[in-house]
Formats: C-alpha cells, sequence, structure tokens
C-alpha cells in the first residue's frame, strides 16, 4: 500500500487567498483524522471523519475552515479566506478502528505558507 | 476524559547513553497506549503501542516501553542512543470504547530527543 497520501507538500500563498489540502487515505480504513502542527500550539486535532461522515469538528479554529469527504478515498481541508496565522504543517492521517486499536497511520504533511 | 502528559518538552542525553521519555495517562478505561516518532520534515510514524496483550512493549529501532497501570505511566526506553533517534516523540491514548472519542488519540505535547556525539 503507498500509505496516506498528501498534496500538495507545500504551498505558499498570499494572504486572502483560498487554499485547499488534499488527503488520500489508505484503502480501506473508516476513519480520517486532519491535524495542525506548529511550534506555538503543538499537533492539534482538526477535525475527524469516519465513514465519510464528520463526526467532530470542534478543532476547526474558525469558519475560514471547511474540510469534506466526498468519498472514503479523498478527502479536502479548505482554508478561505487564508492568513499568516494560517502557516502550519498540516497532517492527514487514517485508521482502521477496531482492528488495528485505534493506530493511526500519518502522511508526510503539507507545509503551508501564507504571506 | 482521556489525556497524556509528557514530563519534558526537550530531552538530551549522549551517544550511547540510556534514553527514558516519560509520559503519564489519564483514562477511565482501559487504555491503548502509543508512542509515534517524527523525523524532521516527516509524518509521525509508529514506534511501539500497547494494547493489553503485554505490558512490556517492543518496537523498532531498539525501542520499548513498559505499561505501569499503578502508575499510570508509559515510559519509552533504549539502552543505547544513536546519532539517528534524533527526532520529536509523542506519546498519545485511545480507547475503544463509544461515544464522541471513539477512534480518536489524544496526543501528549510532545518531546524533542537531542543526541550529541
Amino acid at each position: 500500500d503507498a500509505g496516506v497520501i498528501q498534496s500538495p507538500r507545500h504551498e505558499v500563498t498570499e494572504m486572502g487567498q483560498e487554499v485547499t489540502l488534499r488527503c488520500k487515505p489508505i484503502s480501506g480504513h473508516d476513519y480520517l483524522f486532519w491535524y495542525r502542527q506548529t511550534m506555538m500550539r503543538g499537533l492539534e486535532l482538526l477535525i475527524y471523519f469516519n465513514n465519510n461522515v464528520p463526526i467532530d469538528d470542534s478543532g476547526m479554529p474558525e469558519d475560514r475552515f471547511s474540510a469534506k469527504m466526498p468519498n472514503a478515498s479523498f478527502s479536502t481541508l479548505k482554508i478561505q479566506p487564508s492568513e499568516p496565522r494560517d502557516s502550519a504543517v498540516y497532517f492527514c492521517a487514517s485508521s482502521l478502528v477496531g482492528v488495528s486499536y485505534n493506530e493511526q497511520f500519518f502522511g508526510p504533511g503539507t507545509r503551508l505558507t501564507v504571506l | 476524559a482521556q489525556s497524556v502528559t509528557q514530563l519534558g518538552s526537550h530531552v538530551s542525553v549522549s551517544e550511547g547513553a540510556l534514553v527514558l521519555l516519560r509520559c503519564n495517562y489519564s483514562s477511565s478505561v482501559p487504555p491503548y497506549l502509543f508512542w509515534y516518532v517524527q523525523y524532521p520534515n516527516q509524518g509521525l510514524q509508529l514506534l511501539l503501542k500497547y494494547t493489553s496483550a503485554a505490558t512490556l512493549v517492543k518496537g523498532i529501532n531498539g525501542f520499548e516501553a513498559e505499561f505501569k497501570k499503578s502508575e499510570t505511566s508509559f515510559h519509552l526506553t533504549k539502552p543505547s542512543a544513536h546519532m539517528s533517534d534524533a527526532a520529536e516523540y509523542f506519546c498519545a491514548v485511545s480507547f475503544n470504547a463509544g461515544g464522541t472519542s471513539y477512534g480518536k488519540l489524544t496526543f501528549g505535547q510532545g518531546t524533542i530527543l537531542t543526541v550529541h556525539p
């Protein structure tokens, strides 16, 4: 298996622009998680899905952030409009709950820089 | 509610010395416990996991961790540090019960390990 795939790996954009981050989970996994990592706040869970349905979005910082999972093999995290404080590394992770003891498999991350 | 505390945000050791990274957890039910490692500019990678089968768990790269229920701890150790062990290490807890936390991992704040020659 190719593992969790994220694109792009790096994104540089200007304040006010829309940013879309993409994730392809491991085939057959039923949970998908979006995290944000910064030096100041560490690793934060933004939102997670079970069988394509959002379960908990309490970690989404503002209405500027939205996430979708239209099918089992694809998810997006969108920031509109972007701000410099959104600069961070965004990770996607997937798991097969109930089989792997909730072990999560992480993608390589997308490093976002908002100028 | 479940929580994880990692004692020490930075740990520095000499090459060849013992590595000890501390993790304490809080969980109302028997937990699943994990250690992940993050090398620079990479995602998190599983080192080892405790799933109640054995209290001493061996992982990759010579690391091991011992689950101590009486101390609510799951400390990570390695007898002899290598330069390649320099990374950030995260402890995480989960449990297989219903509710909104089902399937989630709760992560500690991370410990950066530096290895000196």
